[in-house]
């Protein structure tokens, strides 16, 4: 079993929709975890960290559910400037350590 | 501010043929990150240093060593490319002082090997 796993989509929505993007991850003592979205060949950028309470940035909402080992991120009102592939990623079990990235889901967005 | 500079941006390679990316921060961070990335593989963590002089492997090592030269460099060195080598790679970066933290990453280095 992969560490961290993303269905990879595509996910192809209309614009003004919303969509859902789940994660698992296999080690129970991550504590960290984050959503980072990467544009068509080019470099990953922090999307937004996933906090115990859950988090929201304007239209993202983030939540973990440490129980059942999964993060999940929310996208309300999809603009077209949302294409792009959304990168779970876990820390592994010691801090400061490895980093664990997840596939990718592709989001696109149409008019 | 230049964050995270990878070189080369470009490479292509012959099986057998070595060669050494580099990498370099300029934003003090502690940690330092080798990933590679394959189509529908997502990223892969090849080599970290959580901090100057210290290195470990991540989930892909095998055919690659990397030196952390000081805080600001931490380069990756293919001894004898093989054509599964073929790759997108990245360096990145994190303060690392308490936890992993946001990764900074470099635009990435496509590599080919014939």
């Amino acid at each position: 079993r992969k560490e961290v796993e993303q269905d990879p989509g595509p996910f192809n929505v209309p614009e003004g929709a919303t969509v859902a993007f789940n994660c698992t991850y296999s080690n129970s003592a991550s504590q960290s975890f984050f959503w980072y979205r990467q544009d068509c060949r080019k470099e990953p950028k922090l999307l937004m960290s996933v906090y115990s309470s859950g988090n929201e940035d304007g239209r993202f909402t983030a939540q973990l559910n440490r129980a059942s080992q999964y993060i999940s991120l929310l996208i309300r009102d999809s603009k077209l400037s949302d294409s792009a592939t959304y990168l779970c990623v876990v820390n592994g079990n010691n801090q400061g350590g490895k980093l664990i990235f997840g596939q990718g889901t592709e989001l696109s967005v149409k008019p | 501010n230049a964050g995270v500079t990878q070189t080369p941006k470009f490479q292509v390679l012959k099986t057998g043929q070595s060669m050494t990316l580099q990498c370099a921060q300029d934003m003090n961070h502690n940690s330092m990150y080798w990933y590679r990335q394959d189509p529908g593989m997502g990223l892969r963590l090849i080599y970290y240093s959580a901090s100057e002089g210290t290195t470990d492997k991540g989930e892909v090592p095998n055919g690659y060593n990397v030196s952390r030269l000081n805080k600001r460099e931490f380069s990756l060195r293919l001894e004898s490319a093989a054509p599964s080598q073929t790759s997108v790679y990245f360096c990145a970066s994190s303060k690392g002082d308490r936890g992993p933290g946001e990764l900074f990453f470099g635009e990435g280095s496509r590599l080919t090997v014939l």
